[in-house]
């Protein structure tokens, strides 16, 4: 599975659009790209996944380049509630790889009042 | 309610005396996985399943067992903990191309 890299942390305020990149230069073709968040002593929580393109939901948007080698995601009108850590992971769409994921180092973001 | 559920939170054991950690879930998810989290370390497969009797490493399976004999069911043993076990287990949850992983609440091991 790709590795990924993403920035160790970010600083915001409330009300602002956040934009987190992540890279994964060495994606396959099978490989799709998801994004968790985790609060301190809780367990992460998925957030988004997708393919390529654009996926957006509820919570957040996922803009995906042709090129598949980085992701952005984006989280608009942060609250103070919003300040976690943020994981970006490459996962396999074949089915005797999907139960393997690697998590990176995440970003830790902090919204400010 | 949909969930995966981790026992026991909190444990604290001495060194050699074996434990297990269970964990079940109630979505028939064919996925289930084990992560231990460290400061600094982030966090780390240690085993995962994609289906009853199918189980294989992850990066740091080492003092480490697992089975899956339930769909529902993944339990994390510990033949013989040592202290740099001592970490925030995660046990997880999957459907084959579904999105995402549901995490369980975590069980804070210390091993003295």
């Amino acid at each position: 599975l790709a590795k990924t890299t993403q920035p160790i942390s970010m600083d915001s305020y409330e009300g602002q659009e956040v934009n987190i990149t992540c890279s994964h230069n060495n994606i396959a073709t099978n490989d799709y790209i998801t994004w968790y968040q985790q609060f301190p002593s809780q367990g992460p929580r998925f957030i988004i996944q997708g393919y390529k393109t654009k996926v957006t939901n509820e919570v957040a948007s996922l803009f995906i380049p042709a090129d598949r080698k980085s992701s952005t995601l984006s989280l608009p009108r942060v609250s103070l509630s919003d300040t976690a850590v943020y994981y970006c992971l490459v996962g396999s769409l074949i089915y005797n790889q999907g139960g393997k994921l690697i998590f990176g180092q995440g970003t830790e973001l902090s919204v400010k009042p | 309610e949909a969930q995966v559920t981790q026992n026991p939170r909190y444990l604290i054991t001495v060194t050699g005396k074996k434990l297990t950690v269970t964990c079940s879930q109630n979505m028939n998810h064919e996925y289930m996985s084990w992560y231990r989290q460290d400061p600094g370390l982030g966090l780390r497969q240690i085993y995962y399943s994609m289906n009853v009797e199918v189980t294989d490493k992850g990066d740091v399976p080492e003092g480490y067992k697992v089975s899956r004999k339930e769909k529902r069911n993944f339990p994390l043993i510990l033949e013989s903990p040592s202290p740099n076990q001592t970490s925030l287990y995660f046990c997880a949850s999957s459907a084959p191309g579904h999105y995402g992983y549901t995490f369980g609440s975590g069980t804070r091991l210390t091993v003295v």
